[in-house]
């Protein structure tokens, strides 16, 4: 059975860093490209990052320079380390297999003084 | 704004068809594949449709995807009540180099 658990949210000041962790179990996180996915409260759905099977990354222009998705293989795990965070970086966090395939639970970032 | 353009709301009746329209332009939808998106109030998202119309395992065959030009349709036969949900199409951007969604759908079962 495949299944993504996300976690590492929680409330962080503006300007702080967060590393979120997505444990996947069932499939390799290394055959597939996994997706990073965003949801601000009562908003719609807003991509954030893509690692694919190669190593080669993709950012949403809102995040580009700030947040970094990686994976460790060895635990099966993908990141997101998120710098420099902001008011609007506030959201529920989603990891995804490639497209959404599988998704994780989601994991709740507040960012605020 | 988002890239992708949808409905803010559709609506119909137990039994009835629904079709929710995403459009966009040339650099995203007219060159790439569409994906189609369920989502249940405080749930993950749910793939429903990939590559424009493919439904993955265990999603019902009353829903459907098509794309032409610029612009996709999800449809829905059959309304049932548990359709009742927010729906979002993405692709990926040629111009942004990256991922985008559509700023989905609420689907209401009358």
């Amino acid at each position: 059975e495949v299944q993504l658990v996300g976690s590492g949210g929680g409330l962080i000041q503006p300007g702080g860093s967060l590393r979120l962790s997505c444990a996947a179990s069932g499939f390799t996180v290394s055959s597939t490209a996994m997706s990073w996915v965003r949801q601000a409260a009562g908003k719609g759905l807003e991509w954030v990052a893509v690692i694919y099977n190669g190593d080669e990354t993709s950012y949403a222009d809102s995040v580009r320079g700030r947040f970094t998705v990686s994976r460790d293989n060895s635990r099966n795990t993908l990141f997101l380390q998120m710098n420099s965070l902001r008011a609007e970086d506030t959201a529920v966090y989603y990891c995804a297999r490639d497209w959404g395939e599988d998704w994780g639970q989601g994991t709740l970032v507040t960012v605020s003084s | 704004q988002s890239v992708l353009t949808q409905p803010p709301s559709a609506s119909g009746a137990p039994g009835q068809r629904v079709t929710i329209s995403c459009s966009g332009s040339s650099s995203d939808i007219r060159n790439n594949y569409i994906y189609w998106y369920q989502q249940l109030p405080g749930t993950a998202p749910k793939l429903l449709i990939y590559n424009n119309n493919q439904r993955p395992s265990g999603v019902p065959d009353r829903f459907s995807g098509s794309k032409s030009g610029t612009s996709a349709s999800l449809a829905i036969i059959g309304l049932r009540s548990e359709d009742e949900a927010d729906y979002y199409c993405a692709a990926w951007a040629d111009s942004l180099n990256g991922r985008v969604f559509g700023g989905g759908t609420k689907l209401t079962v009358l």
